[in-house]
């Protein structure tokens, strides 16, 4: 069964503590891996997308890669703003050619001034 | 420039009764998801859907869910006969359709349903 799995579930860090989040996936036919930022009671919102092994995107204190079988979110020198839950998603394409996009549980991140 | 509108935000339902929930994907989007998430958990995958089809509904439950995108206005969640249970957000995204260059989804803000 396709899977993503985040870790870790949650994380505290100090203003300025660098740290990164890990996604993990089992997926066949994968097309992209996205990157979402979610603020309670709002929706998710589109960070990055991920096409290849290799890859790196990077915007403000973000910078996201992607391996054959994961990818990392690396929070550089993190502010309190940046306190929310980050949720990793993978699209899985069907074999009708159809894709869905199948999320992990995410990560509770809390940056203390 | 909208982005996906969902409405309503907030919604209260008496056990038994009907929930309506509706989605407007971003312009150009042509295909419509919707998500349902618990509090402190990940978003559940329910149903996929395009203008007059459902493409994948392998998420949603077998009775009184049902999920429609006419040719014509929103993209409907419909709950009957809800239960104590259904008290979740439920969101709707939106994404181009397959084939193009940029395929991240987009989501709404979301319908917060409380069942009493």
């Amino acid at each position: 069964e396709d899977q993503v799995t985040q870790s870790p579930e949650a994380l505290r860090l100090q203003e300025g503590e660098s740290s990164s989040l890990n996604c993990s996936y089992t997926v066949s036919g994968l097309r992209g891996l996205f990157w979402y930022r979610q603020d309670p009671g709002k929706g998710p919102e589109f960070l990055f997308t991920l096409y290849s092994a290799g890859e790196e995107k990077e915007k403000e204190r973000l910078k996201a890669t992607l391996t054959k079988k994961e990818s990392f979110l690396h929070i550089t020198a993190p502010k309190p703003e940046d306190s929310a839950t980050y949720l990793c998603a993978v699209q899985e394409v069907g074999t009708s050619g159809t894709y869905k996009y199948i999320f992990g549980t995410g990560t509770r991140l809390k940056v203390l001034a | 420039n909208a982005g996906v509108m969902q409405n309503p935000r907030h919604l209260v339902r008496r056990r038994g009764q009907e929930a309506r929930l509706r989605c407007s994907p971003m312009k150009g989007h042509s295909h419509v998801y919707w998500y349902r998430q618990l509090p402190e958990e990940g978003l559940k995958f329910m149903v996929y859907l395009q203008k007059e089809n459902i493409i994948d509904e392998s998420g949603m439950p077998k009775e009184r869910f049902s999920a429609e995108f006419p040719k014509e206005g929103p993209s409907i969640l419909r709950i009957q006969q809800v239960v104590r249970g259904d008290s979740a957000a439920y969101f709707c995204a939106s994404s181009p359709p397959p084939g193009s260059s940029n395929t991240e989804a987009f989501f709404g803000q979301g319908t917060r349903l409380t069942v009493v």
